[in-house]
């Protein structure tokens, strides 16, 4: 059990829907990361937040978007899905903010978008 | 495209057997990470190498960042089922982690 809890595990929803995605990281972990993993695409970064603050952006949609809370939770919000977006959605966080830190994964959310 | 590109994408071996996985880029980082991740997890970390040239053994694992810190390798000795996963090589720039296209290994018994 790596202390960083996503949820839902698995989600199917249909083209054109908004779906939420929870994650609540590692007690005293500050930083936040949102990955995408497809079969064909490997583990691409998609956003980063410190403390509230969105601090770095990868491959993320214009249609996607998240947020850090003051209780440290985040959520990435996915709207107008295609049938692309299916995909294994990893929330991972570190207690730094530095490229050194040990990342802890979450389990996953798994989405299909019918 | 991916920032770092891992070699070979898929490898099925014999247990007993030794194997070497290759990780390049031709960026800078400024550390290297490698994980594995078994069907249903999120990918755990394995080692963090730093320095340039750095080798760092864990069992019967061996990690080696490049002395120009844009590859790595790991090399496994005597490959046992439970070595079975996705090995993902990570890279730092600033504070972003970059993933590798993964290496999924098979270990036969």
């Amino acid at each position: 059990d790596s202390g960083v809890t996503q949820t839902p595990k698995h989600l199917i929803t249909a083209t054109g829907q908004r779906v939420t995605l929870r994650c609540s990281p590692r007690s005293g972990d500050l930083s936040v990361y949102w990955y995408q993993q497809s079969l064909d695409q490997g583990l691409q970064f998609l956003i980063q937040y410190y403390n509230g603050e969105e601090r770095a952006k990868g491959n993320i949609l214009e249609r996607f978007s998240a947020q850090q809370f003051p209780d440290l939770h985040s959520e990435l919000n996915l709207s107008s899905l295609e049938l692309g977006d299916s995909a294994l959605y990893f929330c991972a966080s570190s207690v730094t903010l530095a490229g050194t830190g040990e990342l802890f994964f979450g389990e996953g959310s798994r989405l299909t978008v019918l | 495209t991916q920032l770092l590109e891992q070699s070979p994408q898929f490898l099925s071996i014999q247990e007993g057997e030794n194997l070497t996985v290759y990780c390049n880029s031709s960026s800078v980082f400024s550390s290297l990470q490698w994980y594995r991740q078994e069907p249903g997890e999120g990918p755990v970390l394995l080692v963090t190498v730093v320095t340039g040239g750095e080798v760092k053994k864990l069992k019967r694992l061996t990690f080696q960042f490049g002395d120009a810190r844009k590859d790595s390798s790991l090399h496994i000795t005597a490959a046992q089922p439970g070595d079975t996963g996705l090995y993902l090589c990570a890279g730092a720039i600033g504070n972003q982690f970059y993933f590798g296209t993964g290496t999924s290994l098979t270990v036969i018994p």
